[in-house]
């Protein structure tokens, strides 16, 4: 079975600091690896993913995420926050098998950004 | 190009009811899976299902099921509805199986 642990409940910054969002995850098999984004009253936007391939990952609005296989984590950093980065951000991972499991997430981490 | 689509956005019904749920893929997506999201939680899986077949089931109980149609669409019931059942119910397409998938922004269910 699956799991995904996301350290912080909760993260406040200021804004145009650096952030980092930890994930920790468990499995016994490869997977792939997600991070989503959940504005309120809306349902979740693909931040970025690691399927393969190389361990840095970027998204198009300054996120990055490193798969570190030893470490079991795929932690989200940002070097520059903005106010409306402030979201829900959660974690999810994925059997890369021959499962059909869906994604397991994370309990998500509130970034509040301050200005 | 028309995201995922879901109906109805709100809902709300009295215990003992039952509900159905409807989502309409991206245009091309062949796999549809739906989440239940407790307030204050991560989403949850409950169904994924690809070229019409059931593929892959959570932990919910038989309350809930699902389909999918030829055109990809799905549905989501849930019988007996229990205070518990209470969250917003996601779903979510996919080119495949295994590929990244893509939310809608869910039906919030509330039972009273």
């Amino acid at each position: 079975a699956q799991s995904v642990t996301q350290l912080d409940s909760q993260v406040p910054v200021f804004e145009e600091a650096p952030v980092e969002l930890r994930c920790n995850y468990s499995s016994s098999v490869s997977v792939y690896l997600f991070w989503y984004v959940q504005y309120p009253n809306q349902g979740l936007q693909l931040l970025l993913k690691y399927l393969s391939g190389s361990t840095l990952v970027e998204s198009i609005n300054g996120f990055e995420a490193e798969f570190n296989k030893s470490q079991t984590s795929f932690h989200l950093r940002k070097p520059s926050v903005h106010i409306s980065d402030t979201a829900e951000y959660f974690c999810a991972v994925s059997d890369s098998g021959g499962g059909a499991d869906g994604l397991t997430f994370g309990k998500g981490t509130h970034l509040i950004i301050q200005p | 190009d028309a995201g995922v689509t879901q109906s109805p956005t709100h809902l709300i019904k009295t215990r003992g009811q039952h509900v159905t749920l409807r989502c309409s893929p991206i245009s091309g997506h062949k796999s549809v899976s739906w989440y239940q999201q407790v307030l204050g939680q991560g989403p949850q899986f409950i169904f994924q299902y690809y070229e019409k077949e059931e593929r892959g089931r959570g932990n919910f109980p038989d309350r809930f099921s699902a389909r999918q149609f030829p055109n990809y669409s799905s549905e989501l019931n849930v019988n007996a509805l229990l205070l518990g059942d209470s969250a917003l119910y996601l779903c979510a397409s996919s080119l495949g199986q295994h590929q990244p998938q893509h939310f809608g922004d869910g039906t919030r269910l509330s039972i009273l």
